[in-house]
């Protein structure tokens, strides 16, 4: 199985200022058409996971602009550009590349300094 | 607005059974793969199984294979999760999700497994 790492785990911001997490696979995510299936989720306190982005750099429909996903092959990053008190919550990667099974990182808690 | 329903939650014991259900609405059901994904209490996510769009191809994470099947009904646009043998550790919030991206989720139902 594919194994997707996350880091920081944990990501306090202060309001206004940028973050980025990173999210690292075991193994390349590019598929033989040529796609990278990477995926990025929001989960706010007790709220369902949200997608926010998909194949590493699609924002949603009614994701804000300043969400933005990046990278390729293994190592892949998704920056705030400025951070929002509404932006709280568990972000995961998860890769949809080989799959079964789809697997996702850890999470990394992102909050409020 | 896509809409995703998920109900049959409940406790049971070790080694019961439990069927989930998840009523779809706001696109063509037929149309799309669909999945179930769960969060135990405090954890992350994890993918547990999902099927393609006419029910011909089903996929499971190692864990529940031989004890959960997942199955769809596009006359009804709903999905379900037969989910026997029950174990502690498959207790969590599980989610149905729209498409091979989960590019929408329900609000989940929460499976608890104890004695």
């Amino acid at each position: 199985d594919v194994v997707m790492t996350q880091s920081p785990l944990s990501l306090p911001v202060t309001l206004g200022q940028p973050a980025s997490i990173s999210c690292r696979s075991s193994q390349s995510l590019v598929y033989s058409d040529g796609n990278t299936y990477l995926n990025w989720f929001q989960q706010r306190p007790g709220q369902s996971p949200r997608r926010l982005i998909y194949k590493v750099s699609n924002r949603d429909s009614g994701v804000p602009d300043r969400f933005s996903g990046s990278g390729s092959g293994t190592d892949f990053t998704l920056k705030i550009s400025r951070v929002e008190a509404e932006d709280v919550g568990v972000y995961y990667c998860m890769q949809a590349t080989r799959w079964p099974p789809y697997t996702f990182g850890q999470g990394t808690k992102l909050e409020i300094k | 607005e896509v809409q995703l329903v998920e109900s049959g939650g409940g406790l049971v014991q070790p080694g019961g059974s439990l069927r989930l259900s998840c009523a779809a609405s706001g696109f063509t059901f037929t149309t799309y793969r669909m999945s179930w994904v769960r969060q135990a209490p405090g954890k992350g996510l994890e993918w547990v199984a999902n099927i393609n769009e006419d029910g011909s191809e089903k996929y499971y994470v190692d864990s529940v294979k031989g004890r959960f099947t997942i199955s769809r009904d596009n006359a009804k646009n709903s999905l379900y999760l037969q989910m026997n043998s029950l174990r502690a550790e498959d207790t969590a919030v599980y989610y149905c999700s729209k498409g091979g991206w989960l590019d929408h989720w329900g609000q989940g139902t929460l499976v608890t497994v104890s004695s």
